[in-house]
């Protein structure tokens, strides 16, 4: 157990919805990671908060979105919904930018 | 942008040592991991090296970085049906972790 908790396990939902994806991060780690794994292109990396502060970006679509609340804990918002974001999203957390902690993902699925 | 490759499948006897590699792109990457994957699990950190290191040793397994040829290998002794998983290479340099797209180890009993 690597103590990042992601929620939900699993998540199926239609077409053209949103959904929320949840964080919450090894105590005491102030950086949050998200990646997008998918068959095709692997372990993608979308965005990087450290202490609520959006750190980095990477190929994070802009129906994407991801926040770092006070707490710590972050989401991943996704919107307009296509079948070819179905995937498995994971969320890291360190406490310095060169390790990352991950938890067991959340599988997205889009009918 | 940092590319980190790795051949896709390796199937290994129960006993036998696993040597899964990975090359990279990016000379000045100063971190190297390598990270476990079990079906339906997340990524479980096993290791990682330093970049001024050439070699790294914990317990069964071995990690050799050859910075000149940009060359990063895992070598697992005496292998179990328990090592049985994809191993990703992954790389820092400024940014979070490139990972390679994984090394599906299969090990026959």
């Amino acid at each position: 157990d690597s103590g990042v908790t992601q929620t939900p396990k699993h998540l199926i939902t239609a077409t053209g919805q949103r959904v929320t994806l949840r964080c919450s991060p090894r105590s005491g780690d102030l950086s949050v990671y998200w990646y997008q794994q998918s068959l095709d292109q692997g372990l993608q990396f979308l965005i990087q908060y450290y202490n609520g502060e959006e750190r980095a970006k990477g190929n994070i679509l802009e129906r994407f979105s991801a926040q770092q609340f006070p707490d710590l804990h972050s989401e991943l918002n996704l919107s307009s919904l296509e079948l070819g974001d179905s995937a498995l999203y994971f969320c890291a957390s360190g406490q310095t930018n060169t390790e990352a902690f991950f938890g067991q993902g959340t599988r997205l699925t889009v009918v | 942008g940092e590319d980190v490759e790795q051949s896709l499948f390796l199937s290994v006897r129960e006993g036998d040592s696993s040597v899964i590699n990975c090359t990279y792109t990016d000379s000045s990457s100063t971190y190297l991991y390598w990270y476990k994957q079990e079906p339906g699990a997340g990524l479980q950190l096993l290791t990682y090296i330093f970049s001024n290191m050439d070699m790294k040793q914990d317990q069964r397994l071995t990690v050799l970085l050859n910075k000149k040829d940009k060359h990063l290998s895992l070598r697992i002794a005496d292998t179990q049906t328990g090592d049985s998983a994809i191993y990703f290479c992954a790389v820092f340099l400024n940014t979070p972790l490139v990972f390679g797209k994984g090394t599906r180890l299969s090990v026959i009993a």
